[in-house]
């Protein structure tokens, strides 16, 4: 089965900053990667799907990269809103495997 | 507005069983596909199953596979994942969601609040 390695699992940043997360699959997936938005107690969120397409009311501040097997999220201008954890995930071909998250603070 | 309600959780003892039901509004049931993800306490988030709206086949997470069982019931609209020989490692927040596309696999665009699953003696 195909393995998604997040980095970092966290990070700090100030309000404003750029953050940028990284997924690696473990085989060529094309662009069958979703990021998701995870806050503690709520469903989580899709924002980015196909690597690259900014999910329908997600902010434009969140943006997607990469084909094959490296990809990547980034937020150009933290908010405080953005505090939560953040997974990758392959799709198309089951088993839809997850990364195993980065949590996003702020200083 | 599309709407997923998930119900069935709660306390259970290893070696039980348990039925989780998912109500769906909002959109056409029938054509797409749909899913059940989990999260253990102070865990990632772990894809536990998945059900194809093209070919009505099942697919299971490696975890699960042999005692889980996803279905669903058109008529009801209702997704369902039967849980049986649960283990106490199976204690998370199970959530349904919905595919984004009709008739293939993708990203997960609408979810569940989730319903607590806590496997203990």
């Amino acid at each position: 089965d195909i393995q998604m390695t997040q980095s970092p699992s966290s990070l700090s940043a100030s309000e404003g900053d750029r953050v940028t997360i990284t997924c690696r699959a473990s085989q060529v997936i094309s662009n069958y990667v979703a990021w998701y938005q995870k806050k503690p107690g709520k469903a989580p969120k899709l924002l980015i799907y196909a690597a690259t397409t900014l999910h329908s009311g997600v902010p434009g501040r969140f943006s997607g990269s990469g084909y094959g097997t490296d990809f990547t999220l980034t937020i150009s201008s933290l908010q405080p809103d953005d505090v939560a954890t953040y997974y990758c995930q392959k799709y198309h071909l089951p088993p839809h495997t997850f990364g195993g998250g980065t949590r996003v603070e702020i200083k | 507005q599309v709407q997923l309600v998930e119900s069935g959780g709660g306390v259970v003892q290893p070696g039980r069983s348990l039925r989780l039901s998912c109500v769906a509004s909002g959109f056409n049931f029938n054509d797409f596909g749909m899913h059940w993800v989990r999260q253990a306490p102070g865990k990632g988030l772990e894809w536990v199953a998945s059900f194809s709206s093209d070919d009505n086949a099942e697919h299971y997470g490696d975890s699960v596979r042999g005692r889980f069982a996803i279905s669903r019931d058109s008529s009801k609209k209702t997704l369902y994942l039967q849980m049986n020989s649960l283990r106490v490692e199976d204690t998370a927040v199970y959530y349904c969601a919905k595919d984004r596309r009709v008739y293939s696999f993708s990203s997960f665009d609408w979810w569940g609040q989730g319903t607590l699953v806590t496997v203990s003696s």
